[in-house]
């Protein structure tokens, strides 16, 4: 398996444009999280769901942000419409399980909103 | 609430020493304690993960140990090299009371090993 694949791997767009950052799990893997990390918060889960189902949104910042998973290989994180805050890199992760199993994290999705 | 800190926030060695970089949380009841670490720009690669029953991992030169009861995990890196730069970061994950699993990271040790 190529890991955790997310796309793109830059992003810069201007200030209240919509974007749209994707991933694709682990096959197998039930588990999916979404996390931001910045220098001021470090690293923040957003959103994590498991077998496509959003389980807990606690941690999405406001409502411009929202995130879906349509089926078991594939979710999408959207903000609309960005603002210069939102700038950060954007991780997601998968596992196989959600007691006494790994994370495994893609690259991440450098953000930046000018 | 949960809270992680980890200490020091950046460490500078000469290759070849041995190094123990620390985890500290707030709540005891976890559920594991994750070690990570990540390279400039990139992901996160987990190293270890300790159960809340056990007491230590070890893979190659990476030995992690937690005290749950002091609400603290250890990170000891042995013959340290200019390869083991990088950041490591600890990350909890609340026990059965705690509701969901969000797991809760600390901020980071910047690791440089320099030749």
């Amino acid at each position: 398996d190529a890991g955790v694949i997310q796309s793109p791997r830059h992003e810069v767009t201007e200030m209240g444009q919509e974007v749209t950052l994707r991933c694709k799990p682990i096959s197998g893997h039930d588990y999916l999280f979404w996390y931001r990390q910045t220098m001021m918060r470090g690293l923040e889960l957003l959103i994590y769901f498991n077998n496509n189902v959003p389980i807990d949104d606690s941690g999405m910042p406001e409502d411009r942000f929202s995130a879906k998973m349509p089926n078991a290989s594939f979710s999408t994180l959207k903000i609309q419409p960005s603002e210069p805050r939102d700038s950060a890199v954007y991780f997601c992760a998968s596992s196989p399980g959600n007691s006494n199993t790994e994370a495994f994290f893609g690259q991440g999705t450098r953000l930046t909103v000018v | 609430k949960q809270e992680v800190t980890q200490i020091p926030a950046a460490l500078s060695v000469p290759e070849g020493e041995n190094l123990v970089l620390n985890c500290s949380f707030t709540d005891s009841a976890i559920y594991n304690l994750q070690w990570f670490r990540q390279d400039p720009g990139k992901g996160l690669t987990s190293l270890l993960l300790i159960q809340s029953s056990q007491r230590e991992q070890t893979s190659g030169r990476l030995n992690a140990s937690l005290d749950k009861s002091s609400g603290r995990s250890t990170l000891y890196i042995a013959a340290s090299q200019p390869g083991d730069s990088a950041t490591y970061l600890c990350a909890v994950r609340p026990g059965p009371s705690g509701g969901s699993y969000i797991p809760t990271f600390g901020r980071g040790t910047s690791l440089i090993v320099h030749p």
